[in-house]
């Protein structure tokens, strides 16, 4: 069974700090794993990551994998008030399009 | 509209009553999956469906029903509802071979 972990649990931090979020996962057939961004509604698509060692980025989120150690980290610089939400980590493997989630990391950024 | 719609957003009912939740995507994905998001354990997957009239079940399918008569729509039925399926349910579709899923906005369902 497909297992995704995710720390911490919950954050607080002030504007402008840099925040770090783990994901550390078990998955048969690893396809690919997904980072996503979720305020009170649906979540929304961040990053894809297939290739270990390989950062993505975007903007001031960025996001690497390390598939020898089985995790990824979402980095967030300069945050925002606006980046408070909740953070979801993914696995996805070859028997299909199917998603294994975490539990999530909630952030909260205070002015 | 484009995209991916869940009605109703919000619903409550009673223990025993049968509760269908619709979903439909314009995107002519193959792929389309259900979700349940509660405190404490995130997203977990109900049933999904590769294509119409494949479906297949998830991590939590106990209570539940689905059908795909259409690529277009995947309705969640729970046939008689119990507390305990007091939940938001989501909605999501992908297309072959993408792992990306693009969610709908949710059903909040209470069950009283």
């Amino acid at each position: 069974e497909d297992k995704v972990v995710q720390s911490p649990l919950s954050l607080v931090v002030h504007e402008g700090d840099t925040v770090t979020l783990n994901c550390s996962y078990e998955v048969t057939n690893f396809r690919s794993l997904l980072w996503y961004k979720q305020e009170k509604k649906a979540p929304t698509f961040l990053f894809m990551l297939t290739s270990s060692g390989i950062e993505k980025k975007s903007g001031r989120l960025s996001s690497i994998l390390d598939k020898k150690e089985l995790f990824s980290i979402l980095n967030i610089t300069a945050t925002q008030t606006g980046d408070s939400a909740v953070y979801l980590c993914a696995v996805g493997n070859n028997a299909g399009n199917m998603l294994t989630f975490g539990g999530g990391t909630r952030l909260m950024v205070k002015p | 509209d484009a995209g991916i719609t869940q009605s109703p957003r919000y619903k409550i009912t009673e223990t025993g009553r049968q509760v269908t939740l619709m979903c439909h995507q314009t995107w002519s994905h193959s792929y389309m999956f259900w979700y349940r998001q509660d405190l404490g354990h995130g997203l977990r997957l109900i049933y999904y469906s590769a294509a119409a009239d494949i479906t297949d079940k998830g991590e939590v399918p106990d209570g539940y029903v689905v059908s795909r008569s259409k690529t277009e729509n995947f309705p969640l039925t729970l046939e008689s509802a119990t507390r305990s399926q007091t939940s938001v349910y989501f909605c999501a579709s992908s297309a072959i071979g993408a792992n990306v899923l693009t969610f709908g906005a949710g059903s909040r369902l209470t069950v009283l």
